[in-house]
């Protein structure tokens, strides 16, 4: 899941279309997952969140898939809109650090929205 | 309310410079709080993170230092800046639980340009 020494990824898609976002983690010990979106010159903020004992979680038009068999998370965009582009990060939290707190974050990838 | 401020935005410094980039949070007690760095085009790396006035502990090896003075102020400083240390710092703080959404909250960052 570390970032550094990668360069980020593009998913291009159409407005009204769903857009599905990957994330590889590296630690089978991590134990929670959350997505941020980050637009340009502005802080992460947080989208949605999934405990390593379930496979799926939904919000309001967003959908998080985990597949701790491959070490795969998956952030699912529905009906995607020009306030979409950004660019995502997935982040883990390894077992054993709820207290200090600290994100390992993964690579990120920018989603452009094309109107 | 909770909130975090960030200063400044902008940053442009000499090679060799010392740095200073201040944190500060209102509205919470005893809040862990972290340094990330973002290079351009890539993800957040964490730099340092403190549960407590001086405490510091530092993820990296880097031209970097963090202190804790008082509870709720967190500064990343350099003695000599190198072209490297040019990106997005971005601080976080964490609250004590609960914490919903991890309990995560960005500032908007500093852009520093080594030059």
């Amino acid at each position: 899941g570390e970032s550094v020494g990668l360069h980020l990824p593009t998913l291009s898609v159409q407005e009204g279309d769903n857009s599905i976002i990957n994330c590889a983690y590296s630690n089978s010990a991590s134990d929670y997952f959350i997505w941020y979106k980050q637009e340009s010159g502005k802080g992460p903020q947080f989208i949605i969140d999934i405990r390593s004992n379930m496979d799926k979680r939904q919000g309001q038009r967003v959908t998080v898939l985990l597949n701790k068999t491959v070490k795969h998370l998956s952030l699912q965009i529905a009906a995607t809109q020009p306030g979409d582009s950004a660019v995502y990060f997935c982040a883990e939290v390894l077992h054993g650090s709820s207290n200090t707190g600290k994100l390992i974050f993964g690579q990120g990838t920018t989603l452009q929205v094309k109107p | 309310s909770q909130t975090i401020h960030q200063w400044p935005a902008t940053l442009v410094q000499p090679v060799g410079s010392p740095l200073s980039l201040e944190c500060t949070v209102e509205g919470t007690s005893n809040p862990n709080l972290y340094w990330y760095r973002q290079a351009a085009g890539r993800g957040l790396q964490l730099l340092f993170y403190s549960v407590g006035i001086g405490q510091i502990s530092s993820e990296v090896p880097q031209n970097l230092s963090a202190s804790r003075p008082q509870d709720r102020q967190f500064i990343l400083s350099s003695k000599k800046l190198l072209l490297s240390d040019s990106g997005f710092y971005l601080c976080a703080w964490r609250g004590p639980p609960p914490r919903p959404n991890y309990g995560y909250t960005f500032g908007s960052g500093t852009r520093l340009t080594v030059v």
